[in-house]
């Protein structure tokens, strides 16, 4: 069966240290991977898509990688804030979206 | 504003008392969703719908209805709620056709359910 991993101990980070936190997946060819970031009680919100042919995807502070050999992803914040504390989602596109269980992530000031 | 709406936020509600939980999104997307949250488990899909009277199930459906009459709503029925429904639930729209999952999803706040 088909099966996503993020590494569901949390990740504390010292603010300006950069968070990188891992995606895996079996048993799936997703088109596409997605993350999101997931604040306490709220709604997923959406942060970037890469697609199956990208290496890599950056958004501001935020870089995503894609390794269809490996099936992983890895997502890293850059100069990581208190602001970036969150639990972050990947989540693989096929013909729905598929998410994984998240990782929290904690920077201390 | 861009966005959906799920109401209510909370609720708490007594085994077996139908209740419905309502969503809508005003981004004129075809395709929503709704999920279900509980720790370790992740986010767990219940139904979909790709369009206006197109409806199917997700991974765990059972105990759940919806439907889709208009395309901005996609309201969650619980006929007889059981305690193991409870569970923060989320609804997401996008103008995906659902086929490809190649655009984003957008997510409501959130609605936490008590079944005692």
């Amino acid at each position: 069966s088909q099966k996503i991993e993020q590494n569901s101990e949390a990740l504390n980070i010292q603010e300006g240290k950069t968070a990188t936190l891992t995606c895996n997946y079996t048993n799936y060819s997703p088109a596409y991977l997605q993350w999101y970031r997931q604040d306490p009680g709220r709604g997923p919100v959406f942060l970037l898509l890469i697609r199956e042919n990208e290496k890599e995807k950056r958004k501001e502070r935020l870089k995503v990688t894609f390794d269809t050999t490996l099936k992983q992803s890895l997502f890293h914040i850059t100069a990581s804030q208190p602001a970036d504390s969150a639990t972050y989602l990947c989540a693989l596109a096929g013909n729905k979206l598929t998410f994984g269980g998240g990782t929290r992530v904690l920077v201390k000031p | 504003e861009a966005q959906v709406t799920q109401n209510p936020r909370y609720l708490i509600t007594v085994t077996g008392k139908k209740l419905t939980v309502t969503c809508s999104q005003n981004m004129n997307h075809e395709y929503m969703s709704w999920y279900r949250q509980d720790p370790g488990l992740g986010l767990r899909q219940i139904y979909y719908s790709m369009n206006v009277e197109v409806t199917d199930k997700g991974d765990v459906p059972e105990g759940y209805k919806v439907s889709r009459k208009e395309k901005r709503n996609f309201p969650l029925i619980l006929e007889s709620p059981s305690p193991n429904q409870t569970s923060l639930y989320f609804c997401a729209s996008s103008p995906g056709t659902g086929v490809i999952w190649n655009t984003e999803a957008f997510f409501g706040q959130g609605t936490r359910l008590t079944v005692v």
